[in-house]
């Protein structure tokens, strides 16, 4: 099982401001998919990155994946109320389930 | 897109019985469906991979007689959780690749409370 670390763990953040989040580990990922999860709801997906190195971009939302492809971050900027949720990252091999790592726990107050 | 549907979203039971949880592959089929837990402010949590036609694959941990899955069509799998007890009581999430490459879809999850 490969081993997720998502940091930080919660966040709590006036509207507005930025902020990033990290999902590291000591191996080496194929690619890796970032989900956002609202209360009740199941996961959506956000991306995925592939390439050593990529960045990629949502609209307020730029998701890097490091070049050595064991880490990853995610930052927002300016971020709104409908920013609040779970943010996920999971190693993607395309053949096994996805394995999230705990979870990076977003309120974003108006 | 593709859409897994997941029924039912709330169920309530009382202890000792058993709750049946369903997920459907609307417009496409799905080989393969996971079964996820997640627990108040917890991550989700992988219980099983269930495969069409075949024994689903549980993780450690994961009482298979306790939690059945049964993957009967390529479209349906179901989880039912066997004399339920308070600690069952979760948010249970199914989840089906959707083809090549890398997607995954999930359904909108069943909260079950055991009285």
């Amino acid at each position: 099982t490969q081993l997720l670390e998502q940091s930080p763990q919660f966040l709590s953040i006036q509207e507005g401001e930025n902020l990033t989040v990290y999902c590291n580990s000591s191996s080496v990922f194929s690619s890796l998919q970032w989900y956002r999860q609202e209360p009740g709801e199941g996961p959506v997906l956000l991306v995925t990155v592939v390439t050593g190195g990529e960045v990629k971009k949502l609209k307020r939302l730029t998701f890097q994946f490091g070049d050595a492809r064991k880490d990853s971050s995610l930052h927002i900027t300016a971020a709104q109320p409908g920013d609040t949720g779970l943010y996920l990252c999971a190693p993607n091999s395309g053949n096994t389930p996805l394995v999230f790592g705990k979870g990076t726990r977003l309120s974003v107050i108006a | 897109g593709a859409v897994v549907s997941q029924h039912p979203s709330r169920v309530i039971c009382k202890s000792g019985t058993s709750v049946k949880i369903e997920c459907r592959s609307l417009d496409f089929q799905a080989t393969t469906m996971f079964w996820y837990r997640q627990f108040p402010k917890q991550s989700l949590m992988l219980m099983a991979t269930s495969n069409e036609g075949s024994k689903a694959t549980y993780e450690q941990g994961v009482e298979k007689d306790k939690f059945l899955i049964n993957h009967a069509s390529l479209t349906l799998s179901t989880l039912t959780v066997t004399s339920a007890h308070p600690e069952d009581s979760s948010f249970y999430i199914c989840s089906a690749r959707t083809g090549g490459g890398y997607g995954y879809t999930f359904g909108s999850g069943t909260r079950l409370t055991v009285v």
